[in-house]
């Protein structure tokens, strides 16, 4: 039962645009969302954060929204650079008994110089 | 300041052995929790470890241990290697249990 979803395996957007990333979950416990990002060879590296009480956390030039009655949180990218290119992971920390983090499976982006 | 460290940072093993890694955590966090990333999966949760205590388990099989050190370093152990184990194995830390984790590089584990 996967609790976290990004439906979105890749994507790929012109460099300068605005990349969104979406992900859904199922579980309305979660109180704390994540997005990492990931280079290939290279562990998950934190990129923003946001808390189930808030509904935006912005970060230079990323932005997530949280949307806690839809059950969706969607990354945004403006503007997009080459070296945003990895595969980004959202994350939902479960915070009753131990503070793991279940973690979607990943959206490829692409952005085109 | 260095990040978290993981050793070795390729693995090979026959079905059957046994296997340890390791992970040294960010100065200053007392926190580390273990992750098994399948290819085209996002990290699936092992275990957290904190202040040398076992905080957390996922569902993983009894042949997957681990521990925490009083340097909090910490050892992750895979008894009766499957070829199904080959994967990608995380290393997190973080300052305590509910706060942002900093993940190393990975360990790349393949079973033969």
């Amino acid at each position: 039962d996967q609790q976290v979803k990004q439906n979105s395996p890749s994507l790929s957007v012109q460099e300068g645009r605005i990349s969104i990333l979406n992900c859904d979950y199922t579980n309305s416990m979660f109180d704390y969302f994540l997005w990492y990002k990931k280079y290939p060879a290279e562990g998950p590296t934190f990129l923003i954060s946001i808390s189930s009480i808030k509904d935006k956390n912005e970060d230079g030039r990323f932005t997530v929204f949280l949307n806690k009655s839809a059950k969706h949180l969607s990354l945004h990218i403006v503007p997009s650079q080459p070296g945003d290119s990895a595969v980004y992971f959202c994350a939902a920390r479960a915070s009753w008994g131990t503070y793991k983090y279940i973690f979607g499976t990943g959206t490829r982006l692409k952005v085109l110089a | 300041d260095a990040g978290v460290t993981q050793s070795p940072t390729h693995l090979i093993k026959t079905r059957g052995q046994h296997v340890t890694l390791r992970c040294s955590p960010i100065s200053g966090h007392k926190s580390v929790s273990w992750y098994q990333q399948v290819l085209g999966q996002g990290p699936q949760f092992i275990f957290q470890y904190y202040e040398k205590e076992e905080r957390g388990r996922g569902n993983f099989p009894d042949r997957f241990s681990a521990r925490q050190f009083p340097n909090y370093s910490s050892e992750l152990n895979v008894n009766a290697l499957l070829l199904g184990d080959s994967a990608l194995y995380l290393c997190a830390s973080s300052t305590g249990p509910s706060t942002e984790a900093f993940f190393g590089q990975g360990t790349r584990l393949t079973v033969v």
